[in-house]
């Protein structure tokens, strides 16, 4: 059975640009949850769906960064325009009904130089 | 604003010994507490979870939760050298849906 699949793994890019990340969750899991750890800050959620509709947006930094879940099977992080204190590791967690249980995907590292 | 504490570290124990994680929260709502192992570069890994006060034995792995002190501790027991991680502890809120982070404690175990 196949974890939380995100993509790419790496990114790099250039300040100004725009950088799109992708989750695939757990099939079956109805709970979302796109998430950045920095060493300074750690772990801090940033949004979070249920059954593809959008939560809790609170911990998005700003206007520059915006999420969407088409469907079930797919969820996006965009953030237009870059800039380097974006630089972090991004990651997507899901869970099933109910449950706190929380899975991590393998995670986006991101630069932005 | 929910809190999660955890001492950065590193704590560091011989291979062996039993290695004493702690963290304190701050929602006395909270229902649900889990520790997760991130090892460096990785993904967090979920190890553990306990809902009620008292100890929760998984093979070397012990949780400990008393909620009247808003304190949660994880024991391993017999440490590896593969053990060495960053331990994240994380309490869920009443609702079950979100979880809030501690930073994480660095353990080292040394052959």
């Amino acid at each position: 059975d196949a974890g939380v699949i995100q993509s790419p793994r790496h990114e790099v890019t250039e300040m100004g640009q725009e950088v799109t990340l992708r989750c695939k969750p757990i099939s079956g899991h109805d709970y979302l949850f796109w998430y950045r750890q920095t060493m300074m800050r750690g772990l801090e959620l940033l949004i979070y769906f249920n059954n593809n509709v959008p939560i809790d947006d609170s911990g998005m930094p700003e206007d520059r960064f915006s999420a969407k879940m088409p469907n079930a099977s797919f969820s996006t992080l965009k953030i237009q325009p870059s800039e380097p204190r974006d630089s972090a590791v991004y990651f997507c967690a899901t869970s099933g009904r109910g449950y706190n249980e929380q899975f991590f995907g393998p995670g986006t590292r991101l630069t932005v130089l | 604003q929910k809190e999660v504490e955890q001492n950065s570290g590193p704590l560091s124990v011989p291979e062996g010994a039993i290695a004493s994680l702690n963290c304190t929260y701050s929602d006395r709502g909270s229902q649900s507490f889990f520790w997760y192992r991130q090892y460096s570069g990785k993904s967090p890994e979920l190890i553990m979870f306990i809902y009620s006060n008292g100890d929760k034995e998984d093979g070397r792995f012990t949780a400990q939760l008393n909620k009247a002190s808003q304190y949660v501790s994880l024991l391993i027991r017999d440490s590896q050298p593969s053990d060495s991680a960053t331990y994240l502890c994380a309490v869920g809120d009443s609702g079950y849906s979100t979880l809030t982070f501690g930073k994480g404690t660095m353990l080292l175990v040394s052959p």
